[in-house]
């Protein structure tokens, strides 16, 4: 049974520039988060996928956009880089009731 | 104020020890409480749910204390593979999709 994967799992960027990250949600979940970990801090919320609409977002700018698949699988956009944006991004997925939230493996994105 | 605030540590215990750290929640109205654990460079991963009564799960024992907002964890017997750090994690009531995480307690075990 495959967890929830990841991609890619490191990615350099300039500021300015636009990137795509991908997460397919462990096999049965149709539900997806995002989160920010910043070096040193806890994941922070960006927002959550739920039958391809977005169904609740953190305090994050219109930079971060997100989308879902038919398929459940997701991808999060981010215009416009900041420095500051440089952190590993985790997707989590989950499947109602339970809710439990299981993570990927991450992508760590460099702004230089 | 930060939704979930914790002591960063660093712990540093010897095998067999017991170590125990707290974290404090500002949201009364949250309902569900969680510690995760993060080893360096991967995905956090669910030790355990914390429930009201407290709970133990093998040498990994959870408290809360809704009254004064805080949640604890303790390790008895600790082994140099406890050695990660802890998030403390908070889920409010009505809201299913978002967890809140604290910046994490780095616990090193050392022989």
């Amino acid at each position: 049974d495959a967890g929830v994967t990841q991609s890619p799992t490191h990615l350099i960027k300039t500021r300015g520039q636009q990137v795509t990250l991908r997460c397919s949600p462990k096999s049965g979940h149709d539900t997806v988060s995002w989160y920010q970990q910043a070096l040193g801090q806890g994941p922070q919320f960006i927002f959550q996928y739920y039958e391809e609409e977005e169904r609740q977002r953190g305090n994050f700018p219109d930079r971060f956009s997100g989308h879902q698949f038919p398929n459940y699988s997701s991808e999060l956009n981010v215009n416009a880089l900041l420095l500051g944006d440089s952190a590993l991004y985790l997707c989590a997925s989950s499947l109602p009731p339970n809710n439990e939230q299981y993570f990927g493996p991450g992508t760590r994105l460099t702004v230089t | 104020r930060k939704e979930v605030e914790q002591d960063p540590g660093p712990f540093n215990v010897p095998e067999g020890a017991t170590v125990a750290f707290n974290c404090t929640y500002s949201n009364s109205a949250s309902q569900s409480f969680f510690w995760y654990r993060q080893d360096c460079r991967k995905e956090p991963k669910l030790l355990m749910s914390v429930y009201s009564s407290g709970n133990e799960d093998g040498r990994f024992t959870a408290q809360l204390n809704r009254a004064s907002q805080y949640i604890s964890l303790l390790i008895r017997d600790s082994k140099l593979s406890d050695s990660a750090t802890y998030l403390c994690v908070v889920r409010d009531r009505g809201n299913d999709y978002k967890l809140s995480f604290g910046a994490g307690t780095t616990v090193t075990v050392r022989a």
